[in-house]
C-alpha cells in the first residue's frame, strides 16, 4: 500500500510569489491534515480536511489556504510568500473518523523563500 | 488550549543502553490520546507508540514503553536496548477526542527531543 505522497519535495520561491503543494493520502484515507515544521516553532497545525470539507484550521494568516478534492487528494496554497514561510510542510492522512488517532505522514515539501 | 512540553532538546545514549525521554502536557480534558512520533533524518514521521488516557495500563511496543502519569500530566518514553536506528527526533503529541472546537482533528506537538545513539 502506497504511503502519503507529497509533491514537490523541494522548491525555492522568492518573496511575493505564491506556491501550491500537493498531497495524495493513503488509499482509503479521507482525512488529510497539513502541518508546518520550522526549527523555531516546531510543528504547527495548519488545517484538516475530510470529504472536501475543512473541519479545523490553525492559527495562520489567510495567505495559507487549502482544499481537498473528491478523490481525497489535497493541496495547500501560500500566497504572497514571506521569508518566514520557509519551512518543511508535512501532510498527513488518517482513516475515517480518525480511529485511534494515528496520522500517517508524508516526507514533506521543503519550501525555501528567498 | 492544550500545550505539550518536552524539556530535553537533545539527549544521547550508548548503544544497548536505556534512555527515557520526558513529556508533560496541559489540558482540562479528561479523555484524550497521547503519542510519541519518531522523525529520522529522512524526515518521514512515524508513530512509535500511543496511549489512551482512559487506560491506566502503560502502553508498550517491543523496546518502547511509556510511563503515563495522568494526574501529573506526564508521558515519558523509555527506549530499551537502544539501537543506532533509534537516532532521530522524537515528538510527543496530544490529541483531543472532541469533534468540534479549536482542538479537534489536530495533534498538538512538543518541540521535540533529538536523540543520538553512540556506538
Amino acid at each position: 500500500k502506497a504511503g502519503v505522497t507529497q509533491t514537490p519535495r523541494y522548491l525555492i520561491k522568492t518573496r511575493g510569489q505564491q506556491v501550491t503543494l500537493s498531497c495524495s493520502p493513503i488509499s482509503g484515507h479521507r482525512s488529510v491534515s497539513w502541518y508546518q515544521q520550522t526549527p523555531g516553532q516546531g510543528l504547527q497545525f495548519l488545517f484538516e480536511y475530510f470529504s472536501e470539507t475543512q473541519r479545523n484550521k490553525g492559527n495562520f494568516p489567510g495567505r495559507f489556504s487549502g482544499r481537498q478534492f473528491s478523490n481525497s487528494r489535497s493541496e495547500m496554497n501560500v500566497s504572497t510568500l514571506e521569508l518566514g514561510d520557509s519551512a518543511l510542510y508535512l501532510c498527513a492522512s488518517s482513516s475515517p473518523g480518525w480511529g485511534t488517532g494515528e496520522l500517517f505522514f508524508g516526507e514533506g515539501s521543503r519550501l525555501t523563500v528567498l | 488550549a492544550q500545550t505539550v512540553t518536552q524539556s530535553q532538546p537533545e539527549m544521547s545514549v550508548q548503544e544497548a543502553e536505556t534512555v527515557t525521554l520526558s513529556c508533560t502536557y496541559d489540558t482540562s480534558e479528561s479523555d484524550y490520546y497521547l503519542f510519541w512520533y519518531k522523525q529520522p533524518p529522512s524526515r518521514q514521521m512515524i508513530l512509535v507508540i500511543r496511549q489512551e488516557a482512559y487506560k491506566q495500563q502503560n502502553a508498550t511496543e517491543n523496546r518502547f514503553s511509556v510511563n503515563f502519569q495522568k494526574a501529573a500530566k506526564s508521558f515519558s518514553l523509555k527506549i530499551s536496548d537502544s539501537q543506532l536506528g533509534d537516532a532521530a527526533m522524537y515528538f510527543c503529541a496530544y490529541r483531543s477526542v472532541l469533534n468540534s472546537g479549536a482542538g479537534s482533528y489536530q495533534l498538538t506537538f512538543g518541540k521535540g527531543t533529538k536523540l543520538s545513539v553512540i556506538p
